[in-house]
Parts: C-alpha cells; sequence; structure tokens
C-alpha cells in the first residue's frame, strides 16, 4: 500500500487563477481530509468528504474553495482566484470507515505546498 | 471552543536528558488525545493516542481531566528523536462526530549531540 498520494507537491500560481490540490486515499480507506496549515502554524481542518458526499466543511472558507471525492478518482481541492493569503501547505488523510461512532486512525499525506506570486 | 495549546515552539535538550513537551486543551466533554510526529522530510504520522496508553519509541503521554494536559514524555533523548511534534484532538462538535482532529501549533524538538 503506497500510502495516501497527493499531488502536486509544490504548486506555484500567480494571484487570480486556480489551484487544484489532489489527494489519492489509501486503498480501502473511504474518508478524506483536508487541512491547511499557514506558515508558523498548526495544522487546521477543512473538509471531511466521504465518496460522492460533503460530510462537514465548516473548516472552509466561504468563498473561492470546494472540495469533491468523486465515486472514481482522487479527491480534489479547488481554490478559485487564488490571493497571496492562500500560500500554505495542504495536507490530506484519509482513514477506513469507522465503527458507530468511533473513527479510526488518519494517514496522511506528504502534503502540497502552494505558492500563490 | 475546542482549542489545543503546545505552549513551546522550541524545545532545545541534550542527548540523555529528558524530554517533556507541553499541550494543554479545552474541550467541554470526553475527547480522544493524540500526539502525531513529523520526521525531516518525512511526512505526519501518528505516535500514540492517550487510550492505547502504550509507550512508543520510549514515549509516554498520560491524559489529565483535572489539568486539561497531555504532555509527551520521555526520560532519555536520542538525537533521531529532533522532530516536529505535535498534540492533536479529536472528539464530538456539538451534535457532530466527524472525527477531524484540532491541532497544536507544534514544538520542534531539537536533541543535540
Amino acid at each position: 500500500n503506497a500510502g495516501v498520494m497527493q499531488n502536486p507537491r509544490h504548486l506555484v500560481r500567480r494571484r487570480g487563477q486556480e489551484a487544484r490540490l489532489r489527494c489519492s486515499p489509501m486503498k480501502g480507506h473511504s474518508h478524506v481530509y483536508w487541512y491547511r496549515q499557514l506558515p508558523e502554524e498548526g495544522l487546521k481542518f477543512m473538509v471531511y468528504l466521504q465518496k460522492e458526499n460533503i460530510i462537514d466543511e465548516s473548516g472552509m472558507p466561504k468563498e473561492r474553495f470546494s472540495a469533491e471525492f468523486p465515486k472514481e478518482g482522487p479527491s480534489i481541492l479547488r481554490i478559485q482566484q487564488v490571493v497571496r493569503g492562500d500560500s500554505a501547505a495542504y495536507f490530506c488523510a484519509s482513514s477506513p470507515p469507522g465503527t458507530g461512532l468511533s473513527y479510526n486512525e488518519q494517514f496522511f499525506g506528504p502534503g502540497t505546498r502552494l505558492t500563490v506570486l | 471552543a475546542q482549542r489545543v495549546t503546545q505552549p513551546e515552539k522550541l524545545l532545545s535538550v541534550f542527548k540523555g536528558a529528558p524530554v517533556e513537551l507541553k499541550c494543554n486543551y479545552s474541550y467541554s466533554g470526553s475527547p480522544e488525545l493524540f500526539w502525531y510526529v513529523q520526521y525531516s522530510r518525512q511526512r505526519l504520522q501518528l505516535l500514540l493516542r492517550h487510550i492505547s496508553r502504550e509507550s512508543i519509541k520510549g514515549f509516554t503521554a498520560d491524559l489529565n481531566k483535572g489539568e486539561t494536559s497531555f504532555h509527551l514524555k520521555k526520560p532519555f533523548a536520542q538525537e533521531e528523536d529532533s522532530a516536529m511534534y505535535y498534540c492533536a484532538l479529536r472528539g464530538p462538535d456539538g451534535s457532530s462526530n466527524t472525527g477531524k482532529l484540532i491541532f497544536g501549533q507544534g514544538t520542534t524538538l531539537q536533541v543535540k549531540p
């Protein structure tokens, strides 16, 4: 099992462009979490998805940010019209389905470092 | 509000010295507490969780509900312990329980030879 894959590892965009970050969960994992780490800060939760469903997007900025996890293919975090403040490391984590109210360990990807010029 | 605080940005010790990385949390309920570690050029990985009550790589952490703390300890630091350490909390948020993690700001542990 190759682990959680994220690409690209580094992404440079100019202000106003779109950024697309991809996350392929581990085999058998149907839960995906996205976290953002701004410089000098800890990771902050953005969104939690299961296949074809957004379960919790309470950490997502209200505008320009969207996420999806289609039936086939990776999860995608999309940032439209990027601004300098979007420069950060974006981490994806996946976990297998939990049982009842319990949740399993989250396995993290290597992150995508977004730089907005 | 749910919050995790790691008061030290950097902790520098000599090899063989005891280590304690501090973590305090704010949460009304019974959270799960974790320590994650990120070694240089590696991805974030789970070090230990309080419900396991185990020792990993010589590290232990005890959940103190009275002091709302979950400090990470090791009696004798090794150079290979140098890394970034994050304390994290997970628990129901209001009426929802989505498994999301709330992280502290992280502490860089530097073990000098």
